[in-house]
């Protein structure tokens, strides 16, 4: 069975500091590996996907992830993030022909003080 | 980004009574599921369907629910007798012929008094 942890439960920052979110996942195939995004009260939306290729990924709002295949993570990132970045993080991971079957992490909520 | 439509966006419901939770994938998409959120906790998988019938369901999902595809287009999700610990946002998902990715409807928030 496919399993996400997420370490960091919340995380406040002030703006402009850089940020760093924490997943490592377990499976014993081939994933895809997805942040979504949820802004209060909102639907989630997806920040980046990574399928395969380049380990870096790049995706919306400046957000970026690293795909470290020998650490199975997918950690993270934005150099500077803004107010309107206060939200629930989710990490998921599904096996790469089955997108719908698809494990979140317990999120991480992002507090940003302006 | 082609869309995923989930009918209501909320819904206040007494428990015990029916709910329908409806949801309109892509055209021309194959495989869809349900999702749950209760408030404050993770995202749950609860069930895929595909070919017109369930191809995998969780532990969460008991006989209280069932799903289907009546008309070829819409995907719903039916709660029998709700209860106060249905209450939770449902996401319907979809995916096309290769099933590499899922896109998520805005959900349906449900509240059981």
């Amino acid at each position: 069975a496919q399993s996400v942890s997420q370490h960091n439960h919340h995380v406040i920052l002030s703006e402009a500091a850089s940020l760093e979110l924490g997943c490592n996942y377990s499976y014993g195939g081939t994933v895809n590996l997805f942040w979504y995004v949820q802004y209060p009260g909102q639907h989630l939306q997806l920040l980046l996907k990574y399928f395969s290729g380049d380990p870096l990924v790049k995706g919306i709002k400046g957000f970026e992830a690293e795909f470290i295949k020998s650490k199975f993570s997918f950690n993270l990132r934005k150099p500077s993030v803004q107010w309107s970045d206060t939200a629930e993080y989710f990490c998921a991971v599904s096996p790469n022909t089955n997108a719908g079957k698809s494990t979140f992490g317990d999120g991480t909520t992002l507090t940003v003080k302006p | 980004e082609p869309e995923v439509t989930q009918t209501p966006s909320h819904q206040v419901t007494q428990m015990g009574q029916e709910v329908i939770l409806r949801c309109v994938p892509i055209s021309n998409h194959l495989y869809f599921y349900w999702y749950r959120q209760i408030l404050g906790q993770k995202v749950e998988f609860l069930v895929s369907f595909y070919n017109n019938e369930i191809s995998e369901k969780s532990e969460i999902f008991d006989d209280q629910f069932s799903v289907e595809r009546p008309d070829g287009s819409n995907f719903t999700l039916k709660i029998r007798s709700t209860k106060l610990e249905d209450s939770a946002m449902y996401f319907c998902a979809a995916a096309g012929r290769l099933n590499t990715e899922a896109f998520f409807g805005q959900g349906t928030r449900l509240t059981v008094v």
